[in-house]
């Protein structure tokens, strides 16, 4: 089955910097990408996703970059605010799954003011 | 719309006990999921159906049952209850087009 890797497991940036994160699959057949975030104590909400026909796509602030032949994918978020703190996490679907969701680890995120 | 609520917040049981967790979605969603979430292990798929009366296991479905006989609810049954249990549940559920999940607060499961 799919395998998904994310790292960092914690980043801490200030205000204003950018903050990537990085995650990588296993099954080439894997066409759907989404991003979740999940603040405290609250279940995740989709940000931003993406599909294998793409290569880059973006919303404001959020961008993510996707690279098929190196099977990895990453999340950008430009001029960091308090309330990009949050726990963030990618996901991938193999095609043959459906719309099974494999996630990756969970990115903590912490923007210092 | 409440969207996707899940009943209870928070439960602590001991080890053998049963229990059953209740998601609800007032979307008319087809799709519902139940997820576990572990420290480190991001959200890992328990069961999931694709409509009203089907279910299907996920990644991790022991020790776990599920049943949806009404579209929006979905159950998670724990027969008897484990520590290795001990996790933060989450349900979701999709429209049979597009991708995006939509997920409930969560339930807090503490097995002693």
């Amino acid at each position: 089955g799919e395998n998904v890797e994310q790292h960092p497991s914690t980043l801490s940036v200030q205000e204003g910097d950018s903050a990537v994160i990085k995650c990588t699959y296993s099954d080439s057949a894997s066409n759907y990408f989404p991003w979740y975030k999940q603040e405290l104590g609250k279940g995740p909400q989709l940000i931003i996703d993406i599909r294998s026909n793409v290569g880059e796509k973006k919303d404001q602030r959020i961008a993510v970059t996707l690279n098929k032949t190196a099977k990895h994918f990453s999340l950008h978020i430009t001029e960091t605010q308090p309330e990009d703190s949050a726990v963030y996490f990618c996901a991938a679907t193999p095609k043959a799954a459906g719309n099974k969701l494999t996630f990756g680890g969970g990115t903590r995120v912490l923007v210092k003011p | 719309n409440a969207g996707v609520t899940q009943t209870p917040k928070f439960r602590v049981l001991k080890t053998g006990q049963s229990m059953t967790l209740l998601c609800a979605q007032d979307m008319n969603h087809e799709y519902m999921y139940w997820y576990r979430q572990d420290p480190g292990m991001g959200l890992r798929l328990i069961h999931y159906s694709v409509g009203e009366g089907t279910t299907a296991k996920g990644e991790v479905p022991d020790g776990y049952n599920v049943s949806r006989l009404k579209k929006q609810n979905f159950l998670l049954g724990l027969e008897s209850a484990a520590p290795s249990q001990t996790s933060v549940y989450f349900c979701a559920s999709r429209p049979p087009t597009g991708n995006e999940q939509y997920f409930g607060p969560g339930t807090r499961l503490t097995v002693t």
